[in-house]
């Protein structure tokens, strides 16, 4: 079965602690993408990656870090320098885009809760 | 850069009526607009995506038209059923960026009832 797979489903943090969210996928797909999403606003882009080993800032990368160390993962660590970081954090992948049309594919999602 | 903005916020319907879900886009650059379509607690998944070069693009019961000049696109779904009931994304996505990046509107709660 092909897919976007994150993990885990919930978390919760305290204050001041780091935490990694994992996004493994099986598609062979060259770029990777991690967005948020705050209730009822649109999704935001935070990191990107369209490569093994090279990854993007996005329009909310403060707070965030990524690595790209293989094409079928793509983690993202939220450290305590994110101010709010309570939120839904969603994973997708692509096919390489360029300049090309290529459909994103979502994983199910993380909800991460800092208490 | 892009900003996409999206109507209603909430929209209600009785089931077998139609849904319009509305979207404006700033840069006239952008070339590919995705709807998505996310259930609760899960991943947005794509329901159908139209480039600039068409103006209408249909799927069964689901269409999105696309006007260059005036820099809107909307969702059009027919003969609506509960299962339609979700959250609908649009996003505009320009290449100038050197790569895809999709903007997303603020989302329209569906509630279709029986």
């Amino acid at each position: 079965d092909g897919g976007i797979t994150q993990s885990p489903k919930y978390l919760f943090r305290k204050e001041g602690q780091n935490v990694t969210l994992s996004c493994e996928q099986n598609l062979n797909h060259d770029a990777m993408y991690w967005y948020r999403q705050d209730p009822g606003q649109g999704l935001r882009l935070i990191y990107y990656s369209q490569i093994v080993n090279d990854f993007q800032k996005g329009d909310i990368a403060e707070g965030y870090s990524v690595s790209r160390e293989k094409k079928e993962s793509f983690p993202l660590t939220v450290t305590s320098a994110q101010k709010n970081p309570t939120a839904f954090y969603l994973c997708a992948s692509s096919t390489q885009s360029g300049t090309s049309y290529n459909e994103q594919f979502f994983g199910p999602g993380t909800r991460l809760t800092v208490l | 850069g892009e900003n996409v903005e999206q109507h209603p916020s909430t929209l209600s319907v009785q089931e077998g009526d139609s849904a319009v879900i509305k979207c404006t886009y700033s840069d006239s650059a952008s070339n590919y607009f995705p709807w998505y379509k996310q259930e609760l607690g899960k991943g947005p998944q794509l329901i159908i995506d139209i480039r600039s070069n068409v103006g209408e693009k249909k799927d069964q019961r689901i269409a999105v038209t696309l006007n260059k000049t005036a820099k809107h696109f909307s969702l059009h779904i027919t003969e609506t059923q509960p299962e339609d009931s979700a959250v609908y994304f649009c996003a505009a996505s320009s290449p100038n960026t050197g790569f895809q990046k999709l903007v997303f509107g603020t989302g329209t709660r569906l509630l279709v009832s029986p």
